[in-house]
């Protein structure tokens, strides 16, 4: 199975921060990155595809990048509702396996 | 609107059995591969099984080969978990989602992630 690495587990920020979380794969994926966000008892929202697509809907604040093995989050500057915990998937292999996950915290 | 209900979740002893149901509206559900995810309390994602559209091809992580079965009934447009022999380390929350797929010429191609997601049902055990 893939495993997937993401640094931080969680981090501090203020409103207007420019935030990035990592993602490491244990071995190449291409492209087949996926970024979720999930609020507090909610479940997860799709964000971006394919390392660097945005999901429709989803703010231009928030973009990716990365291929191969080692992946990025983006958001440009932080907006109260960015408040969450943000999970990567590789979607390169069954089983589809996820990162433990980086909670974005208040400052 | 794309819709996803789970339900049958609750409190069971170890060694017990509960089928969960997820309950599809707003888009074509045959055409589509459906998921299953948990979410143990206060950790991370786990996937669980997949099942293709026509439900000829079924997948599952190691963590529960074997004691879950996952199914679906295109006429009712409803998604299943048949889980049996659970143990403690099942507790936790299950969603499932539809996988968002790339449909061209009236074919869907599952592509291993999930664009729509139940609100989730929490499974229990404990004795």
């Amino acid at each position: 199975d893939i495993q997937m690495t993401q640094s931080p587990s969680s981090l501090s920020a203020s409103v207007g921060d420019r935030v990035t979380i990592t993602c490491r794969a244990s071995q190449s994926i291409s492209s087949h990155l996926i970024w979720y966000q999930q609020k507090s008892g909610k479940a997860p929202k799709l964000l971006i595809y394919a390392a660097s697509t945005l999901q429709g809907g989803v703010p231009s604040r928030f973009s990716g990048s990365g291929s191969g093995t080692d992946f990025t989050l983006t958001i440009s500057s932080l907006q109260p509702d960015d408040f969450a915990t943000y999970y990567c998937q590789q979607s390169y292999s069954t089983p589809q396996t996820f990162g433990q996950g980086t909670k974005v915290e208040i400052k | 609107e794309v819709q996803l209900l789970e339900s049958g979740g609750g409190l069971v002893q170890p060694g017990g059995s509960l089928r969960l149901s997820c309950a599809a509206s707003g888009f074509t559900f045959s055409n589509y591969a459906m998921t299953w995810v948990r979410q143990a309390p206060g950790k991370g994602l786990e996937w669980v099984s997949l099942i293709t559209g026509s439900g000829s091809a079924t997948y599952y992580a190691d963590s529960v080969k074997g004691r879950f079965t996952v199914s679906r009934d295109n006429s009712k447009n409803t998604l299943y978990l048949q889980m049996d022999s659970l143990r403690a380390e099942d507790t936790a929350v299950y969603y499932c989602a539809k996988d968002a797929a790339y449909c061209t010429n009236g074919v869907c191609y599952k592509v291993g992630y999930f664009d729509y997601w139940g609100q989730g049902t929490l499974v229990t055990v404990s004795s």
